[in-house]
């Protein structure tokens, strides 16, 4: 079972560089997500979707973009990084079908840490 | 706004030890609560929910409360193992938002 999958593991990129963290997930999960953990801060939430074609902002949302085109693929872009977004970010999904609450089970990626110079 | 509130770790705790980390919340309404666990180099992964006040949930030998009375959810374990290290998060979900807001997390470590 794949589950969530991110791609790269290991990043580094320049100030100002852009780059693409991709997410997939092979669950038929409505609600994804993605979270940024840097140490001492927990997990701030970034961005999220509920659907195909429906995203919105989260806590940390400044520097990043997303879009959701497929239930499968949640893709968040860096347009130009900062040594601010140097992170390590996840990739999360849910079901939000069921009960009013959904299940609330996040299944989480393994993980994306990014170096920016 | 919600907000989760954990015991600033680490933790250090001999093998066989009791382990409590405390959890604390702030919500409108009825929220749901959880404890993640990240092991070194991994995701997160649940450990243990519980969707109303008064319910327990348990899960590999952890257990914790949702004490409506003291907004708290601590998570208590009666022997830990080495495995156990990890860092620990509590979280929360009320009940019409998609996102869970999670707590700081505490990072246990467990020696021999």
């Amino acid at each position: 079972n794949a589950g969530v999958t991110q791609t790269p593991k290991f990043q580094v990129l320049k100030t100002g560089q852009s780059m693409t963290l991709q997410c997939a997930q092979d669950m038929n999960h409505e609600y994804m997500s993605w979270y940024r953990q840097d140490p001492g801060m927990g997990l701030r939430l970034i961005h999220y979707s509920v659907g195909a074609g429906i995203t919105d902002q989260g806590e940390v949302p400044n520097g990043y973009n997303v879009s959701r085109s497929t239930t499968e693929d949640f893709p968040l872009r860096l347009l130009s990084a900062a040594p601010s977004q140097t992170s390590v970010y996840f990739c999360a999904s849910r079901r939000l079908a069921g009960s009013r609450l959904g299940t609330g089970e996040l299944f989480f990626g393994e993980g994306s840490r990014l170096t920016v110079l | 706004g919600d907000s989760v509130t954990q015991m600033e770790g680490p933790v250090t705790l001999s093998e066989e030890a009791f382990l409590t980390i405390n959890c604390t919340y702030t919500a409108t309404g009825y929220p749901s609560l959880f404890w993640y666990v990240q092991y070194p180099g991994e995701g997160l992964q649940l450990l243990l929910k519980a969707t109303k006040a008064d319910d327990k949930g348990s899960n590999k030998g952890f257990e914790a409360t949702y004490r409506k009375e003291t907004t708290s959810f601590h998570l208590e374990k009666g022997s830990v193992q080495v495995s156990d290290s990890a860092v620990y998060f509590c979280a929360l979900l009320t009940g019409t938002a998609s996102k869970l807001t999670f707590g700081t997390g505490t990072r246990l470590q467990v020696t021999l």
